[in-house]
Formats: C-alpha cells, sequence, structure tokens
C-alpha cells in the first residue's frame, strides 16, 4: 500500500535558521512528489514538485526539496525561515498508475520564534 | 486567473440533514478531486471526477457520501444524513487535461456537524 511518513509533527525553529522537514514514502509505482503548505483554515498551495530529471528541486518562498530514490525520501529545506513560515505542511505523493489521485503524509506543523 | 472555488466556507448542519458542498475548477481544468481532512490528521482522497465521469470514488464511503461533475456548472459533494463524525474540512483540487498530475487546491469547506 502507498503510504507517507512525515516523522516530526512540530518543529519550531528560531527566525532566520535553517529547516528541514522529513518526508519519506513507500510506493509502488514511479511516484511523483508533492509539498504544500497550509496557513490556519486556508486551503493548501503548492510550494514544488518533482517528476523527473533533477532530484533538486527548487520551489516558491525560497524553499527546495530534494529527491533521494535510495532513502525513498523527498526532504523539504530552507536555508533561512521567516516567521511568516509558520504554517502546517504537507509531503503528498501521487503515480499516473494510481490515478493520479494523491497520499498525504500527517504534516508537519512549523512554530517559528523570533 | 481565478483558483479553485469552493462554497460554502463554512457549513453548518445538525444530525440527519444534508449537506451539498460545491467546487468550481480553475478556468481549463477538467479533472477535480476531493479529498477529506479530518481534525489533526493530513488529507485522504475521496474521488476524482471528469466532466460527467466517475474515475475512481475508492476513497468515498459507500453510504451518505455522493459526487458529480455536470457538463455545466461546479462539480458537487453531496453528504446525506450527516452525523458528527462527518464534521471535517473538505478540500477541492483540479489539474488540467495536459498535466493531470499537478493538483491546485481550494480554499475547503469546514463542514460541522452538531
Amino acid at each position: 500500500a502507498q503510504s507517507v511518513t512525515q516523522p516530526d509533527i512540530h518543529i519550531t525553529v528560531s527566525e532566520g535558521a535553517s529547516l528541514e522537514l522529513r518526508c519519506n514514502y513507500s510506493y509502488g509505482a514511479t511516484p511523483y512528489l508533492f509539498w504544500y503548505v497550509q496557513s490556519p483554515g486556508q486551503g493548501l498551495q503548492l510550494l514544488l514538485k518533482y517528476f523527473s530529471g533533477d532530484t533538486l528541486v527548487q520551489g516558491i518562498k525560497g524553499f527546495e526539496a530534494e529527491f533521494k530514490r535510495s532513502q525513498s525520501s523527498f526532504n523539504l529545506r530552507k536555508p533561512s525561515v521567516h516567521w511568516s513560515d509558520a504554517a502546517e505542511y504537507f509531503c503528498a505523493v501521487g503515480a499516473r498508475e494510481y490515478g493520479n489521485k494523491l497520499v498525504f503524509g500527517a504534516g508537519t506543523i512549523l512554530r517559528v520564534k523570533s | 486567473n481565478a483558483g479553485v472555488m469552493q462554497n460554502p466556507r463554512h457549513l453548518v448542519r445538525r444530525r440527519g440533514q444534508e449537506a451539498r458542498l460545491r467546487c468550481s475548477p480553475m478556468k481549463g481544468h477538467s479533472h477535480v478531486y476531493w479529498y477529506r481532512q479530518l481534525p489533526e490528521e493530513g488529507l485522504k482522497f475521496m474521488v476524482y471526477l471528469q466532466k460527467e465521469n466517475i474515475i475512481d470514488e475508492s476513497g468515498m464511503p459507500k453510504e451518505r457520501f455522493s459526487a458529480e461533475f455536470p457538463k455545466e456548472g461546479p462539480s458537487i459533494l453531496r453528504i446525506q444524513q450527516v452525523v458528527r463524525g462527518d464534521s471535517a474540512a473538505y478540500f477541492c483540487a483540479s489539474s488540467p487535461p495536459t498535466t493531470q498530475e499537478t493538483q491546485y487546491f481550494g480554499p475547503g469547506t469546514r463542514l460541522l456537524v452538531l
């Protein structure tokens, strides 16, 4: 069965510090991967996506993610966090073989302290 | 270019009533997906539709839930005889016909069943 694990439920970082949010997946097909961000009471905004090619993907708001097939991971990074980055982050996996429906992780809540 | 629109944003129903949630996809998008987010959880896939067709409803509860995407008008997620356990945020996403893998999400409908 397809599954996505985000091991960290909450993460707190200081403003200006670097950030890494972990995502591991288990999938029976060649996956494509996404990171979405959700502010309280809002919908999901697409940060970045990986389909194929270069395994380091750049997204909006200064975020990047690296696909590591050998580790089944797609970790999200940002070199310097801003207070406005405080939100919940979701990793999601899909595959054409599974009809493009996305499987989401449980999310990681990011808190930024000043 | 307007994004995915959902209405209502908030919906309160008493047990046993019906809930109708609407989703208008982005302009030019012909694929619609519905997801449910229970409190403290990630999003779970419910159903995938194209115009006048249900492609995948493997995530839909077998009873009380139905979805449609008519030739004209928005997609509708209908929940009959709501129960307290239906309280959740319901998100709609759409994708274009050519790059179905990338889904763009609406702001969601928060359903509260009293």
